[in-house]
């Protein structure tokens, strides 16, 4: 098992250039999230997923835009990339959201610039 | 506003100590509390987590104690170790929602 995968480690963009961050998970968990770490922040949700076709918002969505076609896969798309866009993303899933433990992904550095 | 409040921001232990870390949450629908701890570069993994139907739970050198009633939980790490040197976050959740929330994280350091 690969566990949860994320591409890429590291992305700089330039302020308004578009992206997607890739997750994938081989656990075949129906409940996958993002979030962006930011320092003295914490870990924030930025979507979730409780299955496929089933999309909704965390607490920061701006800005983001995700899509679930598959169990396994679970994309960010940044529309118009802004410098507070920069963080460290994390992509994470489990089996259920309550009570179920997350696995995260090793995260994606991204700067804007 | 910050669902689950976490301190203090970071520790620096000795060897052998007892690191603690608080966290203190209002919404009375969690019911779900996990201990996340990452190391630099890496991706949060769970440490331990609880209930609220008990009031401590230990694994290994690791104990969370609950109190239900002040709505505060806390981690304790007995003989912490340089290789306990971390990021340790608090989380909660309730079973009527999808939403993890996080502390704000506490940098912990095991000095030799």
């Amino acid at each position: 098992n690969a566990g949860v995968t994320q591409t890429p480690k590291f992305q700089v963009l330039k302020t308004g250039q578009s992206m997607t961050l890739q997750c994938a998970q081989d656990m075949n968990h129906e409940y996958m999230s993002w979030y962006r770490q930011d320092p003295g922040m914490g870990l924030r949700l930025i979507h979730y997923s409780v299955g496929a076709g089933i999309t909704d918002q965390g607490e920061v969505p701006n800005g983001y835009n995700v899509s679930r076609s598959t169990t396994e896969d679970f994309p960010l798309r940044l529309l118009s990339a802004a410098p507070s866009q920069t963080s460290v993303y994390f992509c994470a899933s489990s089996y259920v959201p309550e009570g179920g433990e997350q696995y995260f992904g090793p995260g994606t550095r991204l700067t804007v610039t | 506003q910050q669902q689950v409040k976490q301190s203090p921001q970071s520790l620096i232990v000795q060897k052998g100590g007892i690191p603690i870390i608080n966290c203190a949450y209002e919404n009375t629908a969690f019911d779900y509390f996990p201990w996340y701890q990452q190391f630099p570069g890496k991706g949060p993994a769970l440490l331990i987590a609880i209930r609220p139907d008990v009031s401590e739970k230990k694994e290994g050198r690791f104990t969370i104690s609950f109190n239900k009633s002040a709505k505060q939980f806390s981690l304790h790490i007995m003989d912490s170790q340089p290789g306990d040197s971390a990021t340790y976050f608090c989380a909660a959740t309730a079973n009527t929602g999808n939403q993890f929330y996080f502390g704000t994280g506490t940098s912990l350091t095991v000095i030799p």
